[in-house]
């Protein structure tokens, strides 16, 4: 079964509201990173976030990282019509043996 | 620098055929994927390779076949097609832990 699980599904604001994400995994991990995919194409890196680390930011987005109920947040704040996209949470097992699994994903649409 | 570029883009096949996909990527990463991603499912990991010349399993590797002959290539095979691997494949790249550079897909119907 896939290590991560995201909630919600699919969320839809309005434009300027913020987006919170949340991604559950199940076993300990080295680092969680964050992914944006537009519709038809490839996976995009967000960021990254070690398992020693609680919070991170770059530019909009913050991401928080919780080891101990094994769950991350992706908050994107004044979200902008060009920021609907699926988002991805994947994580590397605490061996480090390269191997990245991804969650669900989480459909955000932005309403102008 | 092109990144991570895949071929082809899109494939017909019918059942029983054979094709090999190919992921190209010209940043000298040590570390490839093969992920599958498919409606509702996310993206699942069919094999990976930390290096030429290695290759190992993930989450959903029956049915498909990889090589890692060049450090810059990662070739992913279906020697029997079945309309259970229509879907759509992505290559990543990357060096380890650092974050993945993807290919824009292939996809791939099997009737």
């Amino acid at each position: 079964s896939q290590q991560g699980e995201e909630d919600p599904q699919a969320l839809s604001i309005q434009e300027g509201e913020n987006a919170t994400m949340n991604c559950s995994y199940k076993t300990s991990i080295n680092n969680l990173q964050w992914y944006r995919q537009n519709s038809g194409r490839g996976l995009v890196h967000l960021i990254l976030i070690r398992s020693n680390e609680r919070e991170k930011h770059s530019g909009r987005l913050r991401v928080t990282l919780d080891t101990s109920k094994k769950s991350s947040s992706l908050l994107i704040t004044a979200s902008r019509a060009a920021d609907t996209a699926s988002y991805f949470c994947a994580t590397v097992g605490s061996s480090n043996t390269g191997k990245l699994i991804f969650g669900q994903g989480t459909t955000l649409q932005v309403k102008p | 620098n092109a990144g991570v570029t895949q071929t082809p883009k899109f494939r017909v096949l019918k059942t029983g055929q054979s094709m090999t996909l190919l992921c190209a990527q010209d940043m000298n990463h040590e570390y490839m994927y093969w992920y599958r991603q498919d409606p509702g499912m996310g993206l699942r990991l069919i094999h990976y390779s930390v290096g030429e010349g290695t290759t190992a399993k993930g989450e959903v590797p029956d049915g498909y076949n990889v090589s890692r002959l060049k450090k810059q290539n990662f070739l992913l095979g279906l020697e029997s097609a079945a309309p259970s691997q229509t879907s759509v494949y992505f290559c990543a790249s990357g060096r380890g832990e650092s974050p993945l550079h993807f290919g824009n897909g292939t996809r791939l119907t099997v009737t």
